[in-house]
């Protein structure tokens, strides 16, 4: 079945430090990939959806210069968070869809903490 | 408002009971999928279960099925003979027309007792 990796796991930096969190669909393209925040015990919350070759269409209140969002390729998106600082702690979380009406795949996640 | 209302933030269930997981939706799009996905507590989002508004039986898969009521906007998921692993969160979403983007309750967290 289409599997989507994500990577790094998990990170742990220093405040105002950026984090590249790549998303990678390996056998299938994918020309829209998402990203999502999730704080524990909560629901999923969409940042963005990334759009091949395009610009990524952000949620409303998501800061476009805060999480910057590249997908170059029909299997890769990666999401860098700028200038990190502890409140940017959290776990994000891709997904990528194959067809319309097909479920969409995650990758394992990223918990990322800031000191 | 909300497109996925999941009214219960924890449940408990004995094992080898069946549990049933509520979720209602909104939307006006005659076309729309509605998707049950797990994620224990390691994190990952595992895909459960998909209902196409225009299906016309119960979606099931193995000891999930989806008791899909169109007219009550109700997409209730039942776990038949709970296992220890069936513990974590389940999360009840929907997609609208032709558009990707999964709108996603705020999740119901299970636990199995032994």
């Amino acid at each position: 079945g289409a599997v989507v990796s994500q990577h790094p796991s998990r990170v742990i930096c220093k405040s105002g430090t950026s984090v590249k969190i790549e998303c990678r669909s390996l056998d299938f393209q994918a020309t829209t990939m998402f990203w999502y925040r999730q704080f524990p015990k909560q629901s999923l919350m969409l940042m963005a959806t990334s759009n091949e070759g395009s610009k990524a269409t952000y949620e409303q209140g998501v800061e476009k210069d805060k999480f910057l969002i590249n997908h170059a390729s029909l299997t890769l998106s990666t999401l860098t968070v700028t200038s990190a600082h502890p409140e940017d702690s959290s776990f994000y979380i891709c997904s990528a869809n194959t067809k319309p009406g097909q479920p969409q795949h995650f990758g394992d996640g990223t918990r990322l903490s800031i000191l | 408002a909300q497109k996925i209302t999941q009214t219960q933030p924890g449940m408990f269930v004995q094992e080898k009971e069946a549990v049933t997981l509520d979720c209602t939706y909104d939307t006006s799009d005659p076309s729309y999928g509605l998707f049950w996905y797990k994620q224990p507590s390691s994190g990952e989002m595992i895909f459960l279960i998909y209902q196409g508004s225009y299906d016309q039986q119960n979606a099931t898969e193995g000891r999930y099925s989806l008791n899909f009521q169109k007219a009550r906007k109700s997409a209730n998921l039942v776990i038949s003979a709970s296992q220890l692993g069936d513990s974590a969160m389940y999360f009840c979403a929907m997609r609208e027309g032709n558009d990707y983007k999964l709108s996603f309750g705020a999740g119901t967290t299970v636990t199995v007792r032994a």
